[in-house]
């Protein structure tokens, strides 16, 4: 079992629809990140999160740490928000130069 | 501008040959990384590197070595390639955990092909 969990795997929604991605883990960490890869590739970091809550323009991103669980929601949803996004934990080891462990990632098509 | 870019974006190459592929941030980050994307899009660490450690996933075979010339940089160096090595690889950089500063930021990947 991926120590990383996400639902749904795959979304697609209409245009202007609320989206949730959830994300679980099974591990003790120090930080989360939701990344989002477009069709091209690219990863880009959306947000980084170690408690409470973050907002960047229409998206927001939730963690709960006794509860090992994160969400990332996305408000009046735009077909250029269909990408992949996916959850990611920083593992807490104690050491300061390890690496991401990564769930399997969200796809999410918007439809105009 | 910056960011954290890599070289080549593209590499077709016959199994059996050495390859490198450069890696390079100009962000100020202390630690950097390489990722492998497999066919499946899921995404695995390699290697992580600041200049206090190197850590190696367990379970990346020896063929694959960092080399980082300064805080930089850092390549990676594959040995006798494999079809198996086939897949998109991604390099990052970050500050260090225990600074707790933002700023993950991931190369556009170099997609790499052996056949």
């Amino acid at each position: 079992k991926n120590e990383v969990e996400q639902s749904p795997q795959n979304l697609t929604a209409q245009e202007g629809e609320f989206i949730t991605i959830n994300c679980s883990y099974s591990v003790g960490i120090s930080a989360l990140h939701w990344l989002q890869q477009h069709p091209g590739g690219g990863i880009v970091s959306l947000f980084m999160l170690s408690s409470g809550k973050k907002k960047h323009g229409r998206l927001i991103a939730t963690i709960n740490i006794q509860e090992k669980h994160s969400s990332l929601h996305i408000t009046a949803s735009h077909p250029r928000d269909s990408a992949v996004y996916i959850c990611a934990v920083k593992k807490y080891s104690g050491g300061g130069a390890d690496g991401l462990t990564f769930g399997k990632g969200t796809h999410l098509i918007i439809q105009p | 501008d910056t960011a954290v870019s890599q070289t080549p974006k593209y590499l077709v190459t016959q199994m059996g040959n050495d390859k490198s592929i450069k890696c390079e941030q100009n962000l100020g980050h202390d630690t950097m990384y390489w990722y492998k994307q497999d066919s499946k899009k899921f995404l695995k660490i390699m290697f992580s590197y600041n200049n206090k450690e190197l850590i190696i996933n367990e379970t990346v075979p020896n063929r694959f070595s960092p080399k980082s010339p300064d805080k930089a940089h850092l390549n990676l160096h594959i040995n006798s390639l494999e079809l198996g090595d086939s897949a998109v690889y991604f390099c990052a950089s970050s500050f260090s955990w225990d600074r707790g500063l933002d700023g993950y930021t991931f190369g556009s990947g170099t997609r790499l092909t052996v056949v």
